[in-house]
């Protein structure tokens, strides 16, 4: 089984303040997806990176694939409250049959 | 859109009692899965179908049954709830890389 961890689990901010999530393994997958999910809802796919060292921007939001396709990091540029939500990391097995999820970040930006 | 669709939204069942969580996609796409979401662990794969057919375990497929007879539908049957089954599933369709998510089953079994 191939296993994501993501740091931190909880993270609470000030609004205008930047962040950064990591979502490590010590796999190698052939792509990697970040999800948001809110309260209720299913999570929304918010990029998917394929290539090692991938940069991919989304507005305030700058997603990185590490060059050897085993980890990815979210950076968000001053935070919103709108951006408060749960940050899933998703890694695509090379057979491309299985998505492996990391535990989650649960992010509270404060206005 | 409709996109994915799940029935019921929030269910209780005793213990032993068997269920089946409906999933219909109308985009046409033949990859369907079951997670699960438990506090902390993100979600974890339950089954997954490639199309109509043909179906694979995924992580944690024990206590669950799936079958795909069709491209748009892919239950998930309990056989015989137990408490560790309390949860939150979801079922999505899509891609390997673009996974679409309904917005889940809240299951409680007492």
């Amino acid at each position: 089984t191939q296993l994501l961890e993501q740091s931190p689990q909880f993270l609470s901010i000030q609004e205008g303040e930047n962040l950064t999530v990591y979502c490590n393994s010590s796999s190698v997958f052939s792509s990697l997806q970040w999800y948001r999910q809110e309260p209720g809802e299913g999570p929304v796919l918010l990029v998917t990176v394929v290539t090692g060292g991938e940069v991919k921007k989304l507005k305030r939001l700058t997603f990185q694939f590490g060059d050897a396709r085993k980890d990815s990091s979210l950076h968000i540029t001053a935070a919103q409250p709108g951006d408060t939500g749960l940050y899933l990391c998703a890694g695509t097995n090379n057979a491309g049959n299985m998505l492996t999820f990391g535990g989650g970040t649960r992010l509270m930006v404060k206005p | 859109n409709a996109g994915v669709t799940q029935t019921p939204k929030f269910q209780v069942l005793k213990t032993g009692q068997s269920m089946t969580l409906q999933c219909a996609q109308d985009m046409n796409h033949e990859y369907m899965s079951w997670y699960r979401q438990d506090p902390g662990m993100g979600l974890r794969l339950i089954h997954y179908s490639v199309g109509a057919g043909i179906t694979d375990q995924g992580e944690v497929p024990n206590g669950y049954n799936v079958s795909r007879s069709t491209t748009e539908d892919f239950p998930l049957r309990l056989l015989s709830a137990a408490p560790s089954q309390t949860s939150v599933y979801f079922c999505a369709s899509g891609r390997y890389t673009e996974a679409f998510f309904g917005q889940g089953t809240r299951l409680t079994v007492v």
